[in-house]
Formats: structure tokens, sequence, C-alpha cells
């Protein structure tokens, strides 16, 4: 079964400052991830996903198989991106159907 | 641009009560996803439905059952509510042609408290 694992309940960085949020996962497929945010009082929303290798919002992230991670990053943090990250995995769930296992998300907190 | 519409955004039963959350997904998508977010937990996948068909099963209650209809909207009935039932319920949508894009489309969530 795949899991996704992100270590940190809650990261405070300064305003400006650099930024990484981890992400591990465990699946025995090919796996294709995904980071979700969840701006206060909104809703759940995809950031990035890694098979378009995009920049969003100043936000990247590499899938690296070997170590099995899909850290976010951001060089300089801003104050707008204080929020609830989640890092998702995506899995053939059998019968031609996909499930969305999410990891239990890491808070942003950017102090200005 | 229209998006997922969930009703009702707050609701309050006490044990051992009914409840029926909606979801109305966005124009011509046809797959939709329940999603159980407990307080300080990641969003636990509950069912998803295709074509008003079941098309995935995931840590969904005996107690709780949810259709699609013919207008692809979804209900989540729940039966005989317990305290850990209190959570944040997402709705999510998609088309099933994008599925393996792995971009879900949520709704604001319809927030459940048991007491």
């Amino acid at each position: 079964a795949q899991r996704v694992t992100q270590p940190e309940k809650l990261l405070s960085v300064f305003k400006g400052a650099p930024v990484e949020l981890k992400c591990n996962y465990s699946y025995s497929g090919s796996p294709e991830l995904f980071w979700y945010v969840q701006y206060s009082r909104q809703r759940l929303q995809l950031l990035l996903r890694h098979i378009s290798r995009e920049s969003i919002k100043g936000f990247t992230a590499d899938l690296n198989k070997g170590e099995t991670s899909f850290h976010l990053k951001k060089p300089f943090a801003q104050e707008e991106d204080s929020a609830m990250y989640y890092c998702a995995l995506l899995a053939a769930s059998g019968a031609g159907s996909y499930q969305l296992t999410f990891g239990k998300g890491t808070k942003l907190s950017v102090i200005p | 641009a229209a998006g997922v519409i969930q009703s009702p955004r707050h609701l309050i039963k006490e044990k051992r009560e009914t409840a029926t959350l909606k979801c109305y997904p966005i124009p011509r998508h046809d797959t939709v996803y329940w999603y159980q977010q407990g307080p300080g937990q990641d969003p636990q996948f509950l069912i998803s439905f295709y074509e008003k068909m079941q098309s995935d099963k995931g840590s969904i209650p005996d107690r709780f059952s949810a259709q699609q209809f013919s207008d692809y909207h979804s209900e989540l009935n729940m039966s005989s509510l317990e305290l850990g039932d209190s959570a944040l319920y997402f709705c999510a949508s998609k088309r099933k042609l994008a599925e393996n894009t792995g971009e879900l489309f949520f709704g604001e969530g319809s927030r459940l408290t048991v007491l």
C-alpha cells in the first residue's frame, strides 16, 4: 500500500528565508506526486505536480526516486505563503481507478 | 469559474442521529470523491463515483453510504453518528479522462460536529 510521510507538522520561517517542506513516499509502482495547498479558510488546491516540472509561486519540487522524496522548496518565503501544504501520491487502485493519498500536512508559517 | 459546491457548510448533530452531506461537482465533471479530514489530520479517502457507479472505496464506515445521481451530484449519508465522526468532509470532482493527472478540484468542505 502507498504511504506519504510529511515529518514536520509545523514549519516557521522568517520572510525572505528559504523554505523546504519535506515529503517522503512509499509505493511499489511508478509514483506520481503532487503538492496541494490549503490557505486559511479556503479549499484544497493543486500547487504543482512532478511530471510538469514547473515552478508555481516560486515553489519547485523535484522527485528523487533514490531517496523516495518529493520535497517542496522556495528560495525566499513570503507572508502569503503561510498555509497548510499536503504532499499527495497518485496510485492505481485497480479496475482502472486511481486514488490520491495525502500526507498529514505541514503548516507553514512565515513570520514578517 | 464554477467550483465544487458543498452543502451544508456547517452541521451540528447529536450522537446516533443521521446526517446527509451534498456535493455538486464542477459542470462536465463525471467523477466525485469524498474525503474525511479529522482535526489535525490529513484528508482520508472515503469513496468515489464515476458515472453514478461506485468506482473505489476507502476507509468509509459501514454506517456511511453514498451515491451519485443522474445530474452527477453526490450525497454522503451518515447514520448512527458517533463523536469520532466530527470532521471536515471534502468533496472533490474531476473528469474521468483527466483521471491520471492527479488533479482533483475540491469543495470548501462541510464541517460536521457531533455532540
